[in-house]
């Protein structure tokens, strides 16, 4: 089955930049989306289609693309950032999945 | 503004089935996917399946093929999942979510499902 791979953990001081890496197992990679999860709460998609940022979503998070791995970016890190995130996308037939989750700690 | 109104909380005896609503409001209906997510406690998000609202056609995640069904009433703008032989493992917060160009942009407020005897 079709698997992303994220790092469990991402520690990271105020005002500096945190990177949240998404692999996926094989070619050819679909777009992907990422989606935050503070606890309590519904996830929010923080950024689609590899590097697009919704409406309402701060500049501060980026994405990127490398062959088939995808970069979360959030530069200048707030207290309030601090949230599970998950990459998700689809193989080729439309079956969806998500990304391991990384929990991101602000120090 | 778009809304998607889930069903509320359900307590389920082991071997049981649940099925969970999710109505939707402000756009619509039939032009959408709508996906079903859900969260164990302290595990990941994990993709169940979706359904395209228009046609009714689904894709479900391999892990739940063959126990997991999502429909849909047009006349009600409402979906539905329903999980069969329920397990202590399948306790968790169901959510439903819209999938447009820019992903699942909206969300139900989740359905805490319960299984225990």
């Amino acid at each position: 089955s079709y698997e992303l791979t994220q790092p469990p953990s991402v520690s990271v001081s105020p005002g500096q930049t945190a990177r949240i890496t998404c692999s996926a197992e094989t070619l050819p990679k679909q777009y992907v989306y990422w989606y935050q999860v503070r606890p309590g709460q519904a996830p929010v998609l923080v950024i689609y289609k590899d590097n697009e940022r919704p409406s309402g979503i701060p500049e501060r998070f980026s994405g990127s693309t490398s062959g088939t791995t995808v970069t979360l970016t959030i530069s200048g890190v707030q207290a309030e950032d601090e949230a599970d995130y998950y990459c998700h996308s689809t193989d080729s037939s439309g079956i969806f999945v998500f990304g391991t989750g990384t929990a991101v700690t602000v120090l | 503004q778009v809304q998607l109104v889930q069903s509320g909380a359900e307590v389920k005896k082991p071997g049981a089935s649940v099925k969970v609503s999710c109505k939707a409001s402000g756009y619509t209906f039939i032009s959408y996917a709508i996906h079903w997510v859900r969260q164990a406690p302290g595990q990941g998000l994990e993709w169940m399946g979706w359904i395209l609202a228009g046609n009714g056609n689904t894709k479900y995640s391999q892990k739940f093929q063959g126990r997991v069904s999502i429909t849909r009433d047009t006349s009600a703008s409402t979906t539905y999942m329903e999980l069969n032989s329920l397990t202590s493992e399948d306790t968790a917060l169901y959510y439903c979510a819209r999938f447009g160009v820019p992903g699942l942009e909206y969300w139900g407020q989740g359905t805490l499902v319960t299984v225990s005897s």
